[in-house]
């Protein structure tokens, strides 16, 4: 089945303690990229990844970090996570048709 | 920057009641649009997409949108709305070459 995962799919942690978001595709696409999504402003995108290597920011990416070592990982990676990181994080990726594919979602809190 | 604008927070439709989101996007080229639902606790799903060629697109669900260049509207229409329709809608937009630009949301309760 084609899909977009990513885990875990809640996370309660503390201020200041490194966590990684992961997300994996199956099929085969090039695009990827990280949203958040909050009460009142929608999703707004954190960073994405036109291919292997190559990622750049999204409209709010501070405090976030990616990487993109294969084509189908997409980590996203919280070095000191705040409490207002706290929300609810999509992963996805892209086909040719510009259509957009998204995984379940990460559901963050930080205290 | 481009924009997505959904004018309403909230929306409540009697079910069986006729239904239309609004959307309006910020000028630029030609757009790709996208209309998607969010149903408590879930993911986002895709209704329904507009590329190119005939402005009035069919979705799942038997939600159709028509893209208005005129009026740089994507409005979202359900002729009959069910109890299950209750969701949040979201509109989407590109913005560049990859980047997705959504709006803020219209969460719609449907009234028995």
């Amino acid at each position: 089945e084609a899909q977009v995962t990513q885990n875990p799919r809640y996370l309660i942690t503390v201020t200041g303690k490194k966590l990684t978001v992961t997300c994996s595709q199956n099929m085969n696409h090039e695009y990827m990229s990280w949203y958040r999504q909050d009460p009142g402003l929608g999703l707004r995108q954190i960073y994405y990844s036109m291919n292997v290597e190559v990622t750049d920011k999204g409209d709010v990416p501070e405090g976030y970090k990616v990487s993109r070592k294969e084509k189908r990982n997409f980590p996203l990676i919280l070095e000191s996570p705040s409490p207002n990181q706290t929300s609810l994080y999509f992963c996805a990726s892209k086909d040719s048709h510009n259509e957009q594919f998204f995984g379940p979602g990460t559901r963050l809190t930080v205290l | 920057a481009q924009s997505v604008t959904q004018p309403d927070i909230h929306i409540t439709v009697s079910e069986g009641a006729s239904l239309e989101l609004r959307c309006n996007y910020s000028y630029g080229a030609t757009p790709y649009l996208f209309w998607y639902v969010q149903s408590p606790g879930q993911g986002l799903q895709l209704l329904l997409k507009y590329f190119s060629g005939d402005t009035l697109v069919q979705g799942i669900k038997g939600f159709e949108a028509e893209f208005k260049r005129s009026q740089s509207s994507f409005n979202l229409r359900k002729p009959s709305v069910h109890w299950s329709d209750a969701a949040e809608y979201f509109c989407a937009r590109n913005s560049g070459y990859s980047t997705l630009t959504f709006g803020k949301g219209t969460m719609l309760l449907v009234s028995p």
